[in-house]
């Protein structure tokens, strides 16, 4: 089975300060994995998806994450915060057809 | 084309009634799911859909729900005898059979069971 953990459900930064989202997962086999983001009462959004070719992903608004087979992890950064950031961001792994999704990690920009 | 849309997208019920969600996916997708989301978590798989074939069911999809895709296009989720732990968001995505990892959610539709 596999499945993801996302380490922290809240995360807070100044605008301008680096991000980093965690997520690590566990798979048996090569997995699929993405980062989606959920504003309020907006559907998910793809940010970024790593599918066994490079291993930084680069996604939109300047997200990027980094397939790390050796610490199983797939976290998110993006070097500056902006405000318009502030979301629910997803992490995601999927395999045949079955994604399984993080509890979510809520980040909050402060001015 | 709008993406994938969700209808309604709040619906506030009482205990015992019967609700039906509507999900309109992407033209040109042929996969189709649903998935519940509670408060404070991840989305939670519930169903998918080929074309008008329901290929897998969640455990968590209890005989009290049932989805269709009569033509292979837009997709109902019904809930019968709503209990108040049925109150989520419901999300339907769409995605194409060649790409079926990658998927477009829609907005969701937020039951409310009172």
């Amino acid at each position: 089975a596999q499945s993801v953990t996302q380490l922290g459900s809240h995360v807070s930064v100044s605008e301008g300060a680096l991000v980093l989202l965690r997520c690590n997962y566990s798979s048996s086999v090569p997995p699929y994995l993405f980062w989606y983001v959920q504003y309020p009462n907006q559907g998910l959004q793809l940010l970024l998806k790593y599918t066994s070719a490079a291993t930084l992903v680069k996604g939109i608004n300047g997200f990027e994450a980094e397939f790390k087979k050796s610490e199983t992890s797939f976290h998110l950064t993006k070097p500056s915060a902006h405000m318009s950031d502030a979301a629910e961001y997803f992490c995601a792994v999927s395999y045949n057809n079955d994604m399984r999704f993080g509890a979510g990690t809520r980040l909050t920009v402060k001015p | 084309d709008t993406g994938v849309s969700q209808d309604p997208r709040h619906k506030i019920t009482k205990r015992g009634q019967n609700v039906t969600f509507r999900c309109d996916p992407i033209s040109e997708h042929n996969r189709l799911y649903w998935y519940r989301q509670t408060l404070g978590q991840g989305p939670e798989f519930l169903t998918y859909f080929q074309n008008e074939a329901q290929l897998e069911k969640s455990r968590l999809l209890s005989n009290r729900f049932s989805a269709e895709r009569p033509k292979g296009s837009f997709s109902t989720l019904e809930i019968q005898r709503t209990e108040q732990g049925d109150s989520a968001m419901y999300l339907c995505a769409s995605s194409l059979r060649r790409d079926s990892n990658v998927l477009t959610f829609g907005a969701g539709s937020r039951l409310t069971v009172l």
